[in-house]
């Protein structure tokens, strides 16, 4: 199976600061990779496919990047409504595996 | 608009079973796989399995091989996901999702799916 890893775990950050998250796969999966937002008692939802692909809807302030083993999400401009806990899942292969999670919190 | 309703939340007791469903609407059913995830309390998300809505194939977690079983029924646009022998570590928030998907280039690659439409989870809680 190819593990996902999440950096960091957590993070505390304020309105309008950037905000990056890494997502490192233990094999290469090309730009495989997909990205997800979780709010507590509500369903993922889609943010990032394909690597660095904008969901449609989803605000322009995200976005990401990488290809092969290490990917990025980037917040430009963190909004109220952006604490949440973000995940990475790669579908190059089955299983298909999620990071651990990254919680955003305010600061 | 393309939407996924789940069935309510099941409690049943260790060893029994439980049967989720997943109603599609807004697109064309059989054009696109369902994937199943689960998150027990607290914890991350993890990938149950997969099924075809066009030819039934399926595609399960190897820790849940053997007591999982998922099904479509075409006519109603349903999917089920059947979990059977139930135990204390199968409590969790079951998801179905539409597994959407692009041709990344060249175009002999396989597709790049990702789960972009989600129902909003079926709780099953299993206690004696």
């Amino acid at each position: 199976d190819i593990q996902m890893t999440q950096s960091p775990s957590s993070l505390s950050a304020s309105v309008r600061d950037r905000v990056t998250i890494t997502c490192r796969a233990s094999q290469s999966i090309g730009s495989y990779l997909n990205w997800y937002q979780q709010k507590p008692v509500k369903a993922p939802k889609l943010l990032i496919y394909a690597a660095s692909s904008l969901q449609s809807g989803v605000p322009s302030r995200f976005s990401g990047s990488g290809s092969g083993t290490d990917f990025t999400l980037t917040i430009s401009s963190l909004q109220p409504e952006d604490f949440a806990t973000y995940y990475c899942q790669q579908s190059y292969s089955t299983p298909w595996t999620f990071g651990q999670g990254t919680k955003v919190e305010i600061k | 608009q393309v939407q996924l309703v789940q069935s309510g939340a099941e409690v049943k007791k260790p060893g029994a079973s439980v049967k989720v469903s997943c109603k599609a609407s807004g697109y064309p059913f059989t054009s696109y796989p369902i994937s199943w995830v689960r998150q027990a309390p607290g914890q991350g998300l993890e990938w149950v399995g997969w099924i075809s809505a066009y030819n039934g194939n399926t595609n399960y977690a190897q820790n849940l091989q053997g007591r999982v079983t998922m099904t479509t029924d075409t006519s109603t646009s349903t999917a089920y996901m059947e979990l059977r022998s139930l135990r204390s570590d199968d409590t969790a928030v079951y998801y179905c999702a539409r597994a959407y998907h692009i041709i990344l280039l060249p175009a002999a690659n396989p597709p790049c799916y990702y789960m972009d439409v989600w129902g909003k989870g079926t709780t099953v809680t299993v206690s004696s």
